[in-house]
């Protein structure tokens, strides 16, 4: 199964950026990389997916290195809500949605 | 628009005996994956369901079985549970089996073996 590396825990004050790094030196040319967090006492949710290019939607960015072996979650300005673990995640193609979760970065964000 | 329910939330049972878990998925999805989450680690793939069969499934024993019925709803069923079969387990749904990567996931069942 197709391994990323993530940092364990991460700490952000309210309102300022988070950058979440992911390595993921194992991931091939069709492979996407998506991101999903999961708040406390409920299911992983969907946050945003890419497979060169940065993207963009209303809940963060995903910028992806040029070689593609690591990504960066932004998160342009961290509220409470926003403490979680997030997950990187690479999917081959053809792999029918079945996602491989490492143990994702824990995200504490201060007042 | 409801999103995808499981049930029941909590529930205790003692080793050896069997339980039933059971997910409906989001409204318009016909896909059902299911995951076990352990304490501390991500979720780890079950199976996944279409079309009522068994599609994919991941390095879990036989114990571990499924359902999917007419109506798109599924079922996890364990037997013979283990101590270590205490875990939360997360029932996802998508729309067919490509790869959209994109799952919706339900709150999950906490499932306790004493």
């Amino acid at each position: 199964d197709a391994k990323t590396t993530q940092p364990n825990s991460m700490e952000s004050n309210e309102e300022e950026p988070v950058h979440l790094p992911c390595n993921h030196s194992t991931i091939s040319g069709t492979d996407y990389i998506h991101w999903y967090r999961q708040l406390p006492s409920q299911g992983p949710e969907y946050v945003i997916h890419g497979l060169t290019s940065n993207v963009n939607n209303r809940m963060a960015s995903l910028a992806i290195a040029e070689d593609r072996k690591s990504s960066t979650l932004i998160l342009h300005r961290a509220t409470l809500r926003d403490a979680a673990v997030y997950y990187c995640i690479h999917l081959r193609p053809g792999g029918g949605n079945k996602l491989t979760f490492g143990t994702g970065t824990q995200l504490k964000v201060e007042l | 628009d409801a999103g995808v329910t499981q049930s029941p939330t909590h529930l205790i049972k003692t080793r050896g005996q069997q339980v039933t878990l059971r997910c409906s998925p989001k409204s318009g999805h016909d896909t059902v994956s299911w995951y076990q989450q352990a304490l501390g680690q991500g979720p780890q793939f079950i199976f996944q369901y279409y079309e009522e069969e068994e599609r994919q499934r991941g390095n879990f024993p036989d114990r571990f079985s499924g359902h999917q019925f007419p109506n798109y709803s599924s079922e996890l069923n364990v037997n013979a549970l283990l101590l270590g079969d205490s875990a939360l387990y997360l029932c996802a749904s998508s729309l067919g089996t490509r790869n959209t990567g994109e799952l919706f996931f339900g709150e999950g069942s906490r499932l306790t073996v004493l």
